[in-house]
């Protein structure tokens, strides 16, 4: 069935450490996006990529980074996790093309950093 | 700057009401799209309409409709007769026309509960 994938489904992460998460897609989208939801905040942005080999800054993409070696993959690293970090991350894709804003999300990631 | 904005937080009715969910937009853009996204309880989030700025035409699918008015920047979603399943959190979302980009602009999401 083709979609997002994201791994871990959830993680318990100790301040400090360091942790990727995973995200595959298998529909050849040019776009990628991670969000992440908090209670009363919505969905926010935090990083994208608009074609493999580039990514770019969303609204809250600090303590955060992403890379996009390729179309499939798009991994998001927590390089020293926070407590404010603890949030519901999404991995996204579209083809921003042909379908703008169509996206397909994956089942996300629950992260909580203690 | 982009903003989309969700006043009600959480709507509750009792089945076979009818509901709207409210969201207003800010944007200087004159071209841009709207969505509205469903979340249900199990997590996931489903896509449900795309309008263009363009096309100011209401639409309706099945027991859901939208009314999109640019006069008053909203785009609001009702939901005829309302059953059980439809409780979940409701998204509005905001993004620039097409392109290589379509980054969607959130807003913060109603919880609809139907009650039977």
């Amino acid at each position: 069935i083709a979609g997002i994938t994201q791994a871990p489904t959830s993680q318990i992460l100790a301040a400090g450490r360091r942790m990727t998460l995973r995200c595959t897609q298998d529909m050849r989208h040019n776009a990628m996006y991670w969000y992440r939801q908090d209670l009363g905040l919505g969905l926010r942005l935090i990083h994208y990529s608009n074609t493999a080999g580039t990514t770019g800054k969303g609204e809250v993409p600090d303590g955060y980074s992403v890379s996009r070696a390729n179309t499939d993959d798009f991994p998001l690293t927590l390089a020293s996790a926070v407590p404010s970090q603890t949030s519901v991350y999404f991995c996204a894709s579209s083809d921003s093309y042909e379908d703008p804003g169509g996206y397909t999300f994956g089942s996300g990631t629950r992260l909580t950093v203690v | 700057a982009q903003k989309v904005t969700q006043a009600q937080t959480e709507i509750s009715v009792v089945e076979k009401e009818d509901v709207t969910l409210d969201c207003v937009y800010e944007t200087r853009d004159t071209t841009y799209y709207l969505f509205w996204y469903k979340q249900p309880p199990s997590g996931e989030l489903v896509f449900l309409i795309r309008r263009n700025s363009f096309d100011e035409q209401n639409e309706i699918s099945g027991r859901y409709s939208w009314n999109f008015q640019k006069s008053t920047s909203s785009f609001n979603f009702t939901i005829t007769a309302s059953q059980v399943v439809d409780s979940a959190v409701y998204f509005c979302a905001l993004s620039e026309l097409g392109g290589n980009t379509d980054k969607l602009i959130f807003g913060t999401g109603t919880r609809l509960q139907v009650f039977p």
